[in-house]
């Protein structure tokens, strides 16, 4: 089955500056790559989501890098703020079988 | 968009006892739906996946004959831990599959005392 990595599992940044998660996936017929941003004690939401048909993706300050070669994906957050202080999974699936599989999460903490 | 909804929000159960998790979508319907389990700083762990119609498909390590799965209609999978144990105090989270994404339910926190 799939297997999803993710790193790092804490990162702090300071207010304004980027962060960027990494991901790698082992299944390579995954080809649905989304991204949860989830407060505690709340579901996953979903902010991000990429297929692999494309490279990049953007949505205002976030966007998600994939790598089909080398099977891993990346979540950029530029001008970061207090609010995006959260626990950030990515995931994958082949889009037909729609069965997640999470990475391990990483709690990202905006410092004022 | 979609919206799936748990019930309870959150459940205190003795040990041994039994406690079920409803899980609706509420404006669409859902032949497959997921059960997550997610411990306390941890990630989120498929636990099995209910089929309308048919028999859940448990991931491996799941017990079935614990963690009972009825998909009783197109809008509603429902979640009973049997002889629920401390070690299964957990957040269960329930989704569902729509055009684009998965629609999370809000989750049940539950705790066995």
């Amino acid at each position: 089955g799939e297997n999803v990595e993710q790193h790092p599992s804490t990162l702090s940044v300071q207010e304004g500056d980027s962060a960027v998660i990494k991901c790698t996936y082992s299944d390579s017929a995954s080809n649905y790559f989304p991204w949860y941003k989830q407060e505690l004690g709340k579901r996953p939401q979903l902010i991000i989501d990429i297929r692999s048909n494309v490279g990049e993706k953007k949505d205002q300050r976030i966007a998600v890098t994939l790598n089909k070669t080398a099977k891993h994906f990346s979540l950029h957050i530029t001008e970061t703020q207090p609010e995006d202080s959260a626990v950030y999974f990515c995931a994958a699936t082949n889009f037909g079988n729609e069965k997640l599989t999470f990475g391990t999460g990483t709690r990202l903490t905006i410092i004022p | 968009g979609a919206v799936v909804s748990q019930h309870p929000s959150w459940v205190i159960c003795k040990s041994g006892t039994s406690v079920k998790i409803e899980c609706r979508s509420l404006d669409f319907q859902a032949t497959t739906m997921f059960w997550y389990r997610q411990f306390p700083k941890q990630s989120l762990m498929l636990m099995a996946t209910s089929n309308e119609g048919s028999k859940a498909t448990y991931e491996q390590g799941v017990e079935k004959d614990k963690f009972l799965i009825n998909h009783a209609s197109l809008t509603l999978s429902t979640l009973t831990v049997t002889s629920a144990h401390p070690e299964d105090s957990s957040f269960y989270i329930c989704s569902a599959p729509g055009t684009y994404e998965q629609y999370f339910g809000p989750g049940t926190r539950l705790t066995v005392t």
